[in-house]
């Protein structure tokens, strides 16, 4: 079964601490993972992919295919990272399918 | 300039009605979807057209239809609404079939009440 787990709803940092949001994934074959970002009463919005192998505002993720994990990763949370966070995975064949998990609240501290 | 754009925001209606929802992108995207985010916060996929023709359709009660007039519109019709439809419903974009790269509207929260 296709699967994306993220086991924290809630991640609560202070500023300047580091932060990981972890994600798990099931998925037979080579995934593609993606983190969209939700912040106060914007949209989501796509944040990054693995395949870019970027970082954006800080944050990088990396793919661990031997823990099928996809953990987002920031070395000094700011206040302004405050949102949700949905790891996702491209679901097989070539639809556009994504499927997402339950997301992470992320709060940073002053 | 609004990139995707759902209305209403807000839809509160009494079980047993029928509702729409519409979504309109002005991206010059080829394909839309329709997710429902539930209580939990779990997005789902629900419907996905490209250029017009349904290409996902999951396992959703056929109460709930989708339309795509043309390839920047796609409205969700709900018939028969029941307490378990209340959700928030996102509508998204992408630039072709197999992009993932999503532009999602803001989202339409329903009650069902």
């Amino acid at each position: 079964a296709q699967r994306v787990t993220q086991p924290e709803k809630l991640l609560s940092v202070f500023k300047g601490a580091p932060v990981e949001l972890k994600c798990n994934y099931s998925y037979s074959g080579s995934p593609e993972l993606f983190w969209y970002v939700q912040y106060s009463r914007q949209r989501l919005q796509l944040l990054l992919r693995h395949i870019s192998r970027e970082s954006i505002k800080g944050f990088t993720a990396d793919l661990n295919k031997g823990e099928t994990s996809f953990h987002l990763k920031k070395p000094f949370a700011q206040e302004e990272d405050s949102a949700m966070y949905y790891c996702a995975l491209k679901g097989s064949g070539n639809t556009g399918k994504l499927i997402f998990g339950q997301g992470t609240t992320l709060q940073v501290k002053p | 300039d609004t990139a995707v754009s759902q209305t209403p925001k807000y839809l509160v209606t009494q079980m047993g009605n029928d509702k729409s929802i519409k979504c309109e992108q002005n991206l010059g995207h080829d394909t839309m979807y329709w997710y429902k985010q539930d209580s939990k916060k779990f997005l789902k996929i629900m419907f996905s057209y490209n250029n017009k023709e349904l290409i996902i359709n999951e396992t959703v009660p056929n109460r709930f239809s989708p339309k795509s007039p043309d390839k920047a519109h796609l409205n969700l019709h709900i018939n028969s609404l029941e307490l378990g439809d209340s959700a928030v419903y996102f509508c998204a974009s992408s630039p072709r079939q197999g992009s993932y790269g999503y532009t999602f509207g803001s989202g339409t929260r329903l009650t069902v009440v």
